[in-house]
């Protein structure tokens, strides 16, 4: 079993939907979360970052942790063809750092 | 606010010619400095970090170097590509030895012939 499994996608929507990023995770250790988007031939940006279980709302994005499940989301609302990208989850704790291996979302206008 | 600056953005090489790619932060002091390799449908793979000036762990046994001969500069080397080494090459920078954030600068593509 992989350390972060991340639905590899790709996904593509209508302009306006709500998009549910998933990753689960293995290491109960992991207590920092994040979410970066990557356009093509870019580095990965910081989307999102959160602490242990519950959710954080930044404008349209919403990221989601269950520690006890070992999973986490990301929920993109009213989603825009200028979100069309590479989404990575990952986690962190105890000097150890995990990635997905990303999710390709593709918003149709 | 802090910056990461990484070059070249791309780079074509011959089998057996060296490497340096550059990197440098901006706005921060003493950053936890980190090389990635990404390929295709496979995630991120940490190939060097550093925690401090001279100071460099290597994760993955390859033919590559990295080094910090600065606060906020690192570098990847090597002295002789291979094919196998081309790929999309990102340097990070955190605050913490924790891993608790990550900010990546803009990527450098080297393809090898």
């Amino acid at each position: 079993q992989k350390e972060v499994e991340q639905d590899p996608g790709p996904l593509s929507v209508p302009e306006g939907a709500i998009v549910s990023l998933n990753c689960t995770y293995s290491n109960s250790a992991f207590q920092y979360f994040m979410w970066y988007r990557q356009y093509s031939r870019k580095g990965p940006e910081l989307l999102m970052y959160t602490y242990s279980s519950g959710n954080k709302e930044d404008g349209r994005f919403t990221a989601q942790v269950d520690k006890s499940s070992k999973y986490i989301s990301l929920f993109i609302r009213d989603s825009q063809p200028s979100d069309s990208a590479t989404y990575l989850c990952a986690m962190s704790g105890w000097g150890d750092m995990r990635f997905g291996a990303g999710t390709r979302l593709t918003v149709k206008p | 606010s802090q910056t990461i600056h990484q070059w070249p953005a791309t780079l074509v090489q011959p089998v057996g010619s060296p490497l340096s790619l550059e990197c440098t932060v901006e706005g921060t002091s003493n950053p936890n400095l980190y090389w990635y390799r990404q390929a295709a449908g496979r995630g991120l793979q940490l190939l060097f970090y550093s925690v401090g000036i001279g100071q460099i762990s290597s994760e993955v046994p390859q033919n590559l170097s990295a080094s910090r001969p600065q606060d906020r500069q690192f570098i990847l080397s090597s002295k002789k590509l291979l094919l196998s080494d081309s790929g999309f090459y990102l340097c990070a920078w955190s605050p913490s030895a924790g891993y608790g954030e990550l900010f990546f600068g803009e990527g450098s593509r080297l393809t090898v012939l």
